[in-house]
């Protein structure tokens, strides 16, 4: 398996909604990565979990919270969004050791706050 | 703060023809690089990977040139092919340091 799988695909929520986005890979990568794109935008990093630990914030505010529950599985939980926090949200995993990490990204979460 | 940045945001390429995807980095301290292919709608898609000590490699169609004198990374296509219409990124990365930081991003667009 070569894959990182996010679920939902497509997500519209309320700004009062409690909604949490998931990830899953089983590559054997420990570490895993929460990024943000707007449109004809590059990635923005916002989390890294190295070895299921918060290694990386990238000052990302409170109402974005990541979970890594195991080594294969990462969540970003979501509670009072605004609209501009509409975005395509990327998970992404690699190893941590070796010549080739292996950076390899899911297809994303579209998500529409309203 | 050092950032990853490409020269051109769009590029027109006849089929058929190579590209040339141009790429500057402004941290000197970059040990690896990463090109990525954006499809509309999808996540990245890894293409190539480059460590400091190499100046070239290449894969199935694709050749990437790292030049550390001038910190200036450049991918090229061979015979590209409609398939090859994509936002395409440079990433950066510091051994031993989780975080990969990517470029602007360049939107390649196939003439048929």
């Amino acid at each position: 398996d070569t894959e990182v799988t996010q679920t939902p695909k497509h997500l519209v929520m309320g700004m009062t909604n409690k909604k949490s986005l998931k990830c899953e890979q089983h590559m054997g990568h420990r570490a895993m990565y929460w990024y943000k794109q707007k449109a004809k935008k590059p990635p923005e990093l916002m989390f890294v979990y190295s070895y299921e630990k918060l290694s990386i914030n990238e000052s990302v505010p409170s109402r974005f919270s990541p979970e890594c529950p195991n080594s294969s599985l990462l969540n970003l939980h979501l509670h009072a969004l605004q609209p501009e926090d509409s975005a395509l949200y990327l998970c992404a995993s690699s190893h941590l050791q070796g010549t080739n990490y292996g950076y390899t990204f899911g297809s994303g979460t579209r998500l529409t706050v309203v | 703060g050092e950032s990853v940045g490409l020269h051109l945001p769009t590029l027109s390429v006849q089929e058929g023809d190579n590209s040339i995807i141009n790429c500057a980095y402004s941290n000197s301290a970059s040990d690896y690089f990463i090109w990525y292919k954006q499809e509309s709608g999808k996540g990245p898609q890894f293409i190539i990977d480059i460590r400091s000590n190499m100046d070239k490699r290449q894969g199935q169609r694709v050749t990437v040139l790292l030049n550390k004198t001038v910190k200036h990374l450049s991918l090229q296509i061979a015979a590209t092919q409609p398939g090859d219409s994509a936002v395409y990124f440079c990433a950066e990365n510091i051994s031993g340091n989780e975080k990969l930081t990517f470029g602007t991003g360049t939107r390649l667009t196939i003439i048929p």
